[in-house]
Formats: C-alpha cells, sequence, structure tokens
C-alpha cells in the first residue's frame, strides 16, 4: 500500500516569501504529525492533529508557521514571510491510532530560504 | 534542553562485526523508546523498540538493550552488513494520560559499516 507522501520535495524560497507543504497521510490513519529536522540533528516535533483537530501545537516556533488538516486527511504546513532560520527538513508522519506507537515518515520537504 | 541524545556522531564497523549505537536520556517520563533508520534523501523508517517494563527486545539481527536506572538504551546490529550504513535516530515518549505520542528524538548517529 502507499506510504506517507510529501509534496513538493524541494522547495527554494526567498527570504519573505510565504510556502505550504503538505503531506498526505497513509489512508486511515487518525493521527497526524509534523516534525522539523535541521541540518545534523534530529527531527523535532512541531504539532499534532487528531483527525482534523489540531491538538498540540507547542513546538510551531512562531506564529509564521500554520497547519491545517480540514477533513482529518491530507495536511497543509504553511510559512509565512519565510526567514533564513526556517530553512530545514520537514516531516509528515502517521499513526493508525492515538495510541499506536509507530510512526510512518514521509520522504519530507527540504526547504532552503535564501 | 536536549532530552534525547546520542554522543557519538559517527560509528565506523567492519562487515560481520557487531555495531552498537548508545543513547541516554532524561525525561523520567519516556517509557517507550524506538529506533529508527534513516537513508539519505528518505524519511525516518522504524526499527525496532521496547516498553520500559521490559530490559531486551530482539528482532533478527537487531537487539535493543534498556537499563531504566541509568536512562540509557542500546542497539546492537549483529553482525553487522553495508547495507546497515545509514543515520541511526534513538527516539522516546511518554505513555499515559493525555500522551498522543508525540516523540523526542536524539541527534542521530551516522553508522558505515566497510566491507
Amino acid at each position: 500500500g502507499a506510504g506517507v507522501s510529501q509534496s513538493p520535495r524541494y522547495k527554494v524560497a526567498k527570504r519573505g516569501q510565504d510556502v505550504a507543504l503538505r503531506c498526505d497521510p497513509i489512508s486511515g490513519h487518525v493521527s497526524l504529525f509534523w516534525y522539523q529536522q535541521a541540518l545534523g540533528q534530529g527531527p523535532e516535533f512541531l504539532t499534532y492533529f487528531q483527525n482534523e483537530a489540531q491538538l498540540d501545537k507547542s513546538g510551531l516556533p512562531s506564529d509564521r508557521f500554520f497547519a491545517e488538516r480540514p477533513e482529518g486527511s491530507v495536511s497543509t504546513l504553511k510559512i509565512q514571510r519565510t526567514q533564513q532560520e526556517d530553512s530545514a527538513v520537514y516531516l509528515c508522519a502517521s499513526s493508525q491510532d492515538r495510541v499506536s506507537y509507530e510512526q510512518y515518515f514521509g520522504p519530507g520537504t527540504r526547504l532552503t530560504v535564501t | 534542553d536536549q532530552q534525547v541524545k546520542q554522543n557519538s556522531p559517527s560509528l565506523s564497523v567492519q562487515e560481520g562485526r557487531i555495531s552498537i549505537l548508545n543513547c541516554d536520556y532524561t525525561n523520567s517520563m519516556f517509557d517507550y523508546f524506538l529506533w529508527y533508520k534513516k537513508y539519505p534523501a528518505e524519511g525516518p523508517t522504524f526499527l525496532i523498540s521496547i516498553s520500559s517494563i521490559k530490559d531486551k527486545n530482539e528482532d533478527g539481527r537487531f537487539t535493543v538493550f534498556l537499563n531504566k536506572s541509568a536512562k540509557h538504551l542500546s542497539l546492537h546490529i549483529v553482525p553487522s552488513q553495508p547495507g546497515d550504513s545509514a543515520v541511526y535516530f534513538c527516539a522516546a515518549r511518554p505513555t499515559g494520560g493525555t500522551s498522543y505520542g508525540k516523540l523526542t528524538f536524539g541527534q542521530g548517529t551516522i553508522l558505515t559499516v566497510h566491507p
């Protein structure tokens, strides 16, 4: 079956531009996570959805970051007025339900802000 | 503060020998631990996990050991193969209460297995 997919795979943005990153989770997966991975570091939690409800956004670095999952499947992470420090790989993961331990990751979107 | 630490940025091992990757954590609320493997330009893939009620979990060539009193876990790969060359991330999560599975990752260890 299809895994988690993300698009675009690579995005170059000029400082100040807005970007939108898309995540298609595994069909039927209830939980969806966004992580940010800086170069040479491990992924860091950004936000969590259970179905369409955003239950935790404590990891979002600033109010320029916004995520949504309006129908409980596809999710979009939006970054407004991008800054150079936003350059990173953005990973999306999904899991079957709230208590499932295993998260399945997508390939990530590499964002470069110039 | 880094709640999950992998203090070795890299490890080089000969094919057929044992690879040992280490991970330390500070948050005593963590009670489920996972290892992920990551190839370049791909997302992390789940490898093996362990609950805090166990001290060992084995899956083929991969074994994870947990020492709760020391807040330390390790991943053993025996025998190591060139295809095991990747970045390995240790991750931890709390269970119970309002937890929903948010993972805290270490910085990763680059494993290189030489033929």
